[in-house]
C-alpha cells in the first residue's frame, strides 16, 4: 500500500527551466493538494483539486500550474523556474475536505533552482 | 498568513519526560489537527479535535482545545527518542477546503 508517491525526490534546475512534479495516490481520494515548505515556516498551499478535472488556487499559486486529468494523479508544473521557488514540495490527499479529514502526505520533492 | 502559531519553536527533553506544545490561532475554526514530521519525510496525521470538543486522547497523546482562548495544546507523555520530530498544528475554517499550518515545534528527545 504505497499511499502518496511523489516523483522525483530531488531535482536541481537552472533559472528559466521548466519541470513537472508528479503526485500519485492509490487511496481513491477525491481531494489532492500541493504545498511548499520553506525553512522556519509551515506548509503553504499552492493549488488544490476537489476532483478529477478540477483545480483551484491556494495561498501562493503564482509561477505554478497544475492539472488533474486522472483522479489518482495531480501534477505541479513550474513554467519558468526562479530561485524563489527553491523549496521542498509536498503533495497530499484526503478523502473529504482537508479541514474535516486527515491529509495523507508524500515524502516530498526537494527542488533547488540555481 | 499563518493561522496557527506553535510555541515553543524548539524543545529539548530527556527520554521519559512529558513534552507539551502549544498552538494559538486567530479566527474561528471548524476543527484543529496535529501532525508530526520526521526529518526528511512527509507529515503524518496524529489527531483531530473538533471545535465542540475540549479534550481528546490517542495513546500517549493528549490534545486540548480552548476555543475561547483560540489555543490548543499537545501533550506527549513518557517521551521516547523516536518522538524526536517536528510537530505542526493545522486549522480549517468552516469552508474546510484549506488547511493552514503553523511553523511547527521541533522536539528533540535525548536518550
Amino acid at each position: 500500500n504505497a499511499g502518496v508517491t511523489q516523483t522525483p525526490k530531488f531535482r536541481v534546475l537552472k533559472t528559466g527551466q521548466s519541470m513537472t512534479l508528479l503526485c500519485a495516490q492509490d487511496m481513491n481520494h477525491e481531494y489532492m493538494y500541493w504545498y511548499r515548505q520553506d525553512p522556519g515556516m509551515g506548509l503553504r498551499l499552492i493549488h488544490y483539486s476537489v476532483g478529477e478535472g478540477t483545480t483551484a488556487k491556494g495561498e501562493v499559486p503564482d509561477g505554478y500550474n497544475v492539472s488533474r486529468l486522472k483522479k489518482q494523479n495531480f501534477l505541479l508544473g513550474l513554467e519558468s523556474a526562479a530561485p524563489s521557488q527553491t523549496s521542498v514540495y509536498f503533495c497530499a490527499s484526503s478523502d473529504y475536505r482537508a479541514g474535516n479529514q486527515p491529509q495523507h502526505f508524500g515524502d516530498g520533492t526537494r527542488l533547488s533552482i540555481l | 498568513s499563518q493561522q496557527g502559531e506553535e510555541d515553543p519553536q524548539a524543545l529539548s527533553i530527556q527520554e521519559g519526560e512529558n513534552a507539551t506544545m502549544n498552538c494559538s490561532y486567530k479566527t474561528s475554526i471548524n476543527n484543529l489537527q496535529w501532525y508530526r514530521q520526521n526529518s526528511g519525510r512527509g507529515l503524518v496525521h496524529l489527531i483531530l479535535i473538533r471545535s465542540n470538543e475540549r479534550e481528546k486522547h490517542s495513546g500517549r497523546l493528549r490534545v486540548t482545545l480552548d476555543t475561547s482562548k483560540k489555543s490548543s495544546s499537545l501533550l506527549i507523555t513518557a517521551s521516547r527518542a523516536a518522538d524526536t520530530a517536528s510537530y505542526f498544528c493545522a486549522t480549517a475554517n468552516t469552508g474546510g477546503f484549506k488547511t493552514i499550518f503553523g511553523a511547527g515545534t521541533r522536539l528533540f528527545v535525548k536518550a
